[in-house]
């Protein structure tokens, strides 16, 4: 079966780095998603990787390893409103995206 | 109207009706989803659509149907409404179904079925 892992949820401080990390098993793979949603609402896109590597975009960044069937998404200098939650989706073989349960982000000021 | 919308915000519906869930998209999107949102799980596809005229069965179609008369347009209907299918609903859309194509999402409709 496909299964996408992320942690349940995470603590960080204000101002602080987090990394939240996420492994996947899917039946092909044509890229990897991140999405945040803020309680109550819809998520919204964040980045997409397809090669391995880093890709940075301001205070968030995304790698991905094919090899490992692992990502990580890192959250620098943390801010109040980064709380939320934040989803992992992979693109299988039929284009469809598979989706992690998402990843809630408390932040401490 | 910009980007996607969502009727109704959210219902609440007694079991055994029939509902649907509209959505409606202005950015000329080729691709429409419909997905459903429950605590502790991540998001299920339930039908989609390529382009106009066509619509696919995603990870959990039972109970649900769909319909894609133009390109805007992607209604859910729930012929035959069950206290399972309370959930967060959620229409999205993109440009292409496939590549680097991020897809876009309404706002949600929240239906409790008694």
């Amino acid at each position: 079966g496909q299964n996408i892992d992320q942690p349940t949820e995470m603590t960080a401080t204000e101002g602080a780095i987090v990394q939240i990390n996420c492994t996947y098993q899917t039946s092909g793979f044509n890229g990897l998603f991140w999405y945040q949603q803020h309680a109550g609402e819809a998520p919204t896109f964040l980045s997409y990787n397809v090669l391995d590597g880093l890709e940075e975009k301001g205070r968030f960044s995304s790698f991905l390893s094919r090899s490992k069937g692992y990502s990580y998404l890192l959250l620098k200098e943390l801010q109040m409103k980064d709380s939320a939650s934040y989803l992992c989706a992979v693109r299988d073989s039929n284009y469809q995206l598979i989706w992690g349960a998402g990843t809630k982000l408390i932040i401490n000021p | 109207i910009a980007g996607i919308t969502q009727a109704p915000t959210s219902q609440i519906l007694a079991a055994g009706r029939r509902m649907t869930l509209r959505c409606t998209q202005d950015m000329r999107h080729n691709a429409m989803y419909w997905y459903r949102q429950d605590l502790g799980l991540g998001l299920r596809l339930i039908h989609y659509s390529n382009t106009a005229g066509t619509t696919g069965k995603g990870e959990v179609p039972d109970g649900y149907s769909v319909s894609r008369a133009n390109t805007d347009d992607f209604p859910l209907t729930l012929a035959s409404a069950v206290p399972s299918q309370t959930s967060v609903y959620f229409c999205a859309s993109s440009v292409l179904p496939s590549g680097t194509d991020t897809q876009y999402f309404g706002p949600g409709t929240r239906l409790t079925v008694l």
